[in-house]
């Protein structure tokens, strides 16, 4: 079946505004995560939903960052006044039985 | 506090020569180590994970507790081989998320 897909794939948008990148999560994985991989940084937790239990967002490195997940599938990270070091690719990932699947990633960029 | 640590950003090796990507973890209790990888231009996809003890694409990783480590070998590198390696750790905890190294790239020469 599909694996894990992202959207969009590429994104540029101007210091202070406000983006939502998209995950459309394996069918029938109950879990989902989202990253961070910035240069030289590695890949970065920001948020993980599992089932119908509170997320852990203890990731999420500032206010500005949201994320929800409607009906237990697709998932909307938010970042709201984006600023220049929010430029990065953002991974989505999910899984049933504990090995993640990851999504091919949005580039974000802030001018 | 996790913490994976991947002390090289790139290694280059020629093809037939053997590879050993280095991974060291800090963690109080019994975690779960993975190799993660990701090839030019597509997603990040699983390697191998060491409670499978499993040899995959020739590679293999052994967790040495003592030492904290979970090194990736493999004896005999291959070009298709040149990658992004990354090694995770999850906690031995009711959340899955994962803690990630920064990443070591490899390339084979040939």
């Amino acid at each position: 079946g599909a694996g894990v897909s992202q959207s969009p794939s590429n994104k540029v948008t101007e210091k202070g505004k406000d983006v939502e990148l998209r995950c459309d999560p394996i069918s029938g994985h109950t879990a989902l995560y989202w990253y961070r991989q910035s240069l030289g940084q590695g890949l970065e937790f920001l948020i993980y939903f599992q089932g119908n239990s509170a997320p852990d967002k203890s990731g999420l490195p500032s206010d500005r960052f949201s994320a929800e997940r409607t009906g237990g599938s697709v998932s909307t990270l938010t970042i709201q006044r984006t600023q220049q070091e929010d430029s990065a690719v953002y991974l989505c990932a999910s899984s049933r039985d504990g090995e993640q699947f990851f999504g091919p990633g949005t580039r974000l960029t802030v001018l | 506090a996790q913490r994976v640590t991947q002390p090289e950003k790139l290694l280059s090796v020629f093809k037939g020569a053997p590879v050993e990507l280095k991974c060291n973890y800090s963690y109080s209790g019994s975690p779960e180590l993975f190799w993660y990888v990701q090839y030019s231009r597509q997603r990040l996809q699983l390697l191998l994970r060491h409670i499978s003890r499993e040899s995959i694409k020739g590679f293999t990783a052994d967790l040495n507790k003592g030492e904290t480590s979970f090194h990736l070998k493999k004896p005999f590198a291959q070009e298709e081989d040149s990658a992004m390696y990354y090694c995770a750790l999850r906690p031995n905890t009711g959340f899955q998320k994962l803690v990630f190294g920064t990443g070591t790239r490899l390339l084979v020469s040939p």
